[in-house]
């Protein structure tokens, strides 16, 4: 497609349980990002790919969320023996390969994950 | 570290009003400057932007200037309208460096 895509669109999972959420980037977009969005709260960096590799994972808020990319493309972030806490929209996104801090990110619309 | 405020809501309007959403910023380098819009049941959507100093950007009848000597990039638009009622969320991105930064989000609603 045209834009990031996400999925699943919304997830409901039991406390304690792992979830896996994909993302497909904007082809061609060497940079992707993983932002969280909390009720009442703004936009919380969680990490950033360029290519496979992960320069920044410095949002991640604990060692039971993580992040993969593979082929440059699809990335996958896994949280583990999720906690109601962990009750969020998660936003992936994606830009061309950063010449300039002016490059547009584009982001999808984002995986609703309710733990309970 | 960088940061970025915005004027917080909710704000409610009747249409044809005036807007205008505060936002200034705090950076440790040179930033890039960006409005981004959530309507509705809908993603996070780029508004405009500006890359520097006294840069103006402007779309759907929304402009917001980059003005460095107040550290500010206020949104503002001069006759809203009911399908401007989003969460309007202003963000920063530092030269040489990769994520957005953004602020607190506001909600507008507009009522016919």
């Amino acid at each position: 497609g045209a834009g990031v895509s996400q999925s699943p669109s919304n997830k409901v999972t039991e406390k304690g349980k792992d979830v896996e959420l994909r993302c497909d980037p904007i082809s061609g977009h060497t940079a992707l990002y993983w932002y969280r969005q909390s009720l009442g709260q703004g936009l919380e960096f969680l990490i950033y790919f360029q290519g496979n590799s992960a320069p920044d994972k410095s949002g991640l808020p604990s060692d039971r969320f993580s992040a993969e990319r593979t082929g440059g493309s699809v990335s996958t972030l896994t949280i583990q023996r999720t906690q109601q806490e962990d009750s969020a929209v998660y936003l992936c996104a994606s830009s061309l390969a950063l010449t300039g801090s002016g490059n547009t990110i584009y982001f999808g619309e984002g995986s609703w994950l309710t733990v309970v | 570290g960088d940061s970025v405020t915005q004027m917080e809501g909710p704000v409610t309007l009747s249409e044809e009003a005036f807007l205008t959403i505060n936002c200034t910023y705090t950076a440790t380098g040179y930033p890039s400057l960006f409005w981004y819009v959530q309507y509705p049941g809908e993603g996070l959507q780029l508004l405009l932007k500006a890359t520097k100093a006294d840069d103006k950007g402007s779309n759907k009848g929304f402009e917001a200037t980059y003005r460095k000597e107040t550290t500010s990039f206020h949104l503002e638009k001069g006759s809203v309208q009911v399908s401007d009622s989003a969460v309007y969320f202003c963000a920063l991105r530092i030269q040489g460096a990769q994520k957005l930064v953004f602020g607190q989000g506001t909600r507008l609603t507009i009522n016919p």
